[in-house]
């Protein structure tokens, strides 16, 4: 069956440092695959979509890479602030039109 | 960016009753819609896809007689929990898919916070 797993539960970083979130998925071959804020009690907040033919994507401060090879993404946050905790979720989409199939999180918290 | 609104924002309910939740996209128009429901400290999980005047498709273990959806028109879906049991307390979320144009963002309701006594 189709699993994705985000690595880490949670992660606790320095503020100004950069943020490296994992996201790995098995028995699956997304068309696109998205990154989305959750903060607490409210729904998840589109980040970054990268679709299968592209490696990279940048927007700001946050940089998406995506290898099919692998099965992998890494979603970095640069210069990171306290106003960036959140949780992050990896999302993977088979078409434009096919359902979302979400990660478990990674709570993510920088420290002033 | 595009507004999906969900409504209500919570609801109490009394064991039994049923609970309708509404999903709106406010300045766009979806064909298809998502209904998602999220226990605390946990992702996600999909219940069903709503389409636009045909039946939803529902995932493995979701009772569709117990999640009614709706989707009858292109901004507008709705989720009514039937027979509310405490065990139905959850977050529900929605999403909505913007329709044409090769669009793939898929934009997401507040949530709706449902606590049954």
């Amino acid at each position: 069956s189709q699993k994705i797993e985000q690595n880490s539960e949670a992660l606790n970083i320095q503020e100004g440092k950069t943020a490296t979130l994992t996201c790995n998925y098995t028995n699956y071959s997304p068309a696109y695959l998205q990154w989305y804020r959750q903060d607490p009690g409210r729904g998840p907040v589109f980040l970054l979509l990268i679709r299968e033919n592209e490696k990279e994507k940048r927007k700001e401060r946050l940089k998406v890479t995506f290898d099919t090879t692998l099965k992998q993404s890494l979603f970095h946050i640069t210069a990171s602030q306290p106003a960036d905790s959140a949780t992050y979720l990896c999302a993977l989409r088979g078409s434009s039109a096919s359902k979302i199939i979400f990660g478990s999180g990674t709570r993510l918290s920088i420290r002033p | 960016g595009a507004v999906v609104s969900q409504h209500p924002s919570w609801v109490i309910c009394k064991s039994g009753t049923s609970v309708k939740i509404e999903c709106r996209s406010l300045d766009f128009q979806a064909t298809t819609m998502f209904w998602y429901r999220q226990f605390p400290k946990q992702s996600l999980m999909l219940m069903a896809t709503s389409n636009e005047g045909s039946k939803a498709t529902y995932e493995q273990g979701v009772e569709k007689d117990k999640f009614l959806i709706n989707h009858a028109s292109l901004t507008l879906s709705t989720l009514t929990v039937t027979s509310a049991h405490p065990e139905d307390s959850s977050f529900y979320i929605c999403s909505a898919v913007r329709s044409g144009g090769g669009n793939t963002e898929a934009f997401f309701g507040q949530g709706t916070r449902l606590t049954v006594v």
